[in-house]
């Protein structure tokens, strides 16, 4: 498989259960994301990593933990999430360390989110 | 602050005329500007960069420093074109980090 995969697809979790979104990429790049879109918001930059390296943490609440165990692979754990967390949760990466800022970005199809 | 503004929420032409996409942006430094694109069913793909001075399906943006402004620009639209279009902006310094505005519904009328 190429490109950026995220998984599941679509998740309907209780505001007491625990959960995982899952993102995947064969693109050789090091650098990946996880942004927020949501109907009522601009797309919201949620984390980044460099490296496997956190780089940016943007004021995200810490019932949202992200893991970034290889340049491949970004997990975002999720723990008592509240309804307004309900959103597409879009994954990308990027190949950094370049001497121009190509500034692109290659997404997934997003994790539909649904906390009731 | 960096912001990236784009007033319309919903813009509806008809084929063949005339498209322009509004963004403004709102950053201290010298920022690198792109559009991205979202047509239905597929996944938010880069559309044209500033730094690239390129056309990309016909579409053009203009960077004007004075303004503030990145408007995306095509000057016969096409059916295809319709999709959610989203204007962004990077700090040169930290590439990592790119700002999306809130994104344009382009809707073109046959």
């Amino acid at each position: 498989e190429t490109g950026v995969t995220q998984t599941p697809r679509h998740l309907v979790m209780g505001m007491t259960n625990k959960k995982s979104l899952k993102c995947e990429q064969h693109l050789g790049h090091n650098a990946m994301y996880w942004y927020k879109q949501s109907a009522k918001k601009p797309l919201e930059l949620m984390f980044v990593y460099n490296f496997k390296e956190q780089t940016e943490n943007n004021s995200v609440p810490s019932r949202f933990s992200p893991e970034c165990p290889n340049s491949s692979h970004l997990f975002l754990h999720l723990h008592t999430l509240q309804p307004e967390d309900s959103a597409l949760y879009l994954c990308a990466s990027s190949q950094e360390g370049l001497a121009a800022n190509t500034g692109e970005l290659f997404f997934g199809e997003g994790s539909r989110l649904t906390v009731l | 602050a960096q912001r990236v503004t784009q007033p319309e929420k919903l813009l509806s032409v008809f084929k063949g005329a005339p498209v322009e996409l509004k963004c403004n942006y709102s950053y201290s430094g010298s920022p690198e500007l792109f559009w991205y694109v979202q047509y239905s069913r597929q996944r938010l793909q880069l559309l044209l960069r500033h730094i690239s001075r390129e056309s990309i399906k016909g579409f053009t943006a203009d960077l004007n420093k004075g303004e503030t402004s990145f408007h995306l620009k095509k000057p016969f639209a096409q059916e295809e074109d319709s999709a959610m279009y989203y204007c962004a902006l990077s700090d040169p310094s930290s590439a990592s980090k790119i700002i999306f505005g809130s994104g344009t519904r382009l809707s073109i009328r046959p």
